[in-house]
């Protein structure tokens, strides 16, 4: 069975950083390109950043390019998200997703909350 | 990165058919077979319903059916049941993007 356990997320001021965690099992982790995508509240779903199986390529949203840096440990079948410079508008639950095989997301973690102050 | 287009709210009577459109450009829909979707129950992980544009997952009802026509992807639900009252995403492809969001659709069974 699939699964991902998302954690790090938390209370942080306006500026200051997280990172996040997500534990993977159930699949060949290094096999598949994961992605962090995130929801604020009362809002919907946005893409932050994608890394493939190797960590060779990685991507980012415009909202976050420069502040956020993915990456990956397969031997640990771990994904990551640094989060520098954090602000008001980076609140929201931060998902864990696996991609299935083209670009569609099929298995998701229960999210983790960050929520920036100011 | 704009956002794929999608109805802020369907509706339907549980048995009836509904279809929530979801329109982008040739540069995103119009030119990639990569349009998933995505249903969430409020407080839950999205689940993916669709995926390279008509695809069931294992596990998904064939109540649920994904096309394409032109830069306008479409999710039809079959035989409306209560329980597919949630929000619904698509998602696409988008080149050098590389991905791009639907604003969202939320689903009212009657």
């Amino acid at each position: 069975e699939v699964q991902l356990l998302e954690s790090g997320g938390g209370l942080v001021q306006s500026g200051g950083s997280l990172r996040l965690s997500c534990a993977a099992s159930g699949f060949a982790f290094s096999t598949y390109a994961m992605i962090w995508i995130r929801q604020a509240p009362g809002k919907g779903l946005e893409w932050v950043s994608a890394i493939s199986g190797n960590g060779g390529t990685t991507y980012y949203a415009d909202t976050v390019k420069g502040r956020f840096t993915i990456s990956r440990d397969n031997s640990k079948n771990t994904l990551y998200l640094q989060m520098n410079s954090l602000r008001g508008e980076d609140t929201a639950v931060y998902y864990c997703t696996k991609d299935q095989g083209s670009w569609a997301w099929d298995h998701w973690g229960q999210g983790t909350v960050v929520s920036v102050s100011s | 990165q704009s956002a794929l287009t999608q109805p802020a709210s369907v509706s339907g009577s549980p048995g009836q058919s509904i279809t929530i459109s979801c329109t982008g450009t040739s540069s995103d829909v119009g030119s990639y077979n990569f349009v998933s979707w995505y249903q969430q129950h409020p407080g839950k992980a999205p689940k993916l319903m669709i995926y390279e544009g008509s695809k069931r997952p294992s596990g998904v009802s064939n109540r649920f059916s994904g096309s394409k026509s032109g830069n306008t992807a479409s999710l039809t639900i079959y035989g409306l049941r209560a329980e597919d009252e949630a929000d619904y995403y698509c998602f696409s492809h988008a080149g050098s993007t590389p991905w791009v969001f639907g604003g969202g659709t939320k689903l009212t069974v009657l």
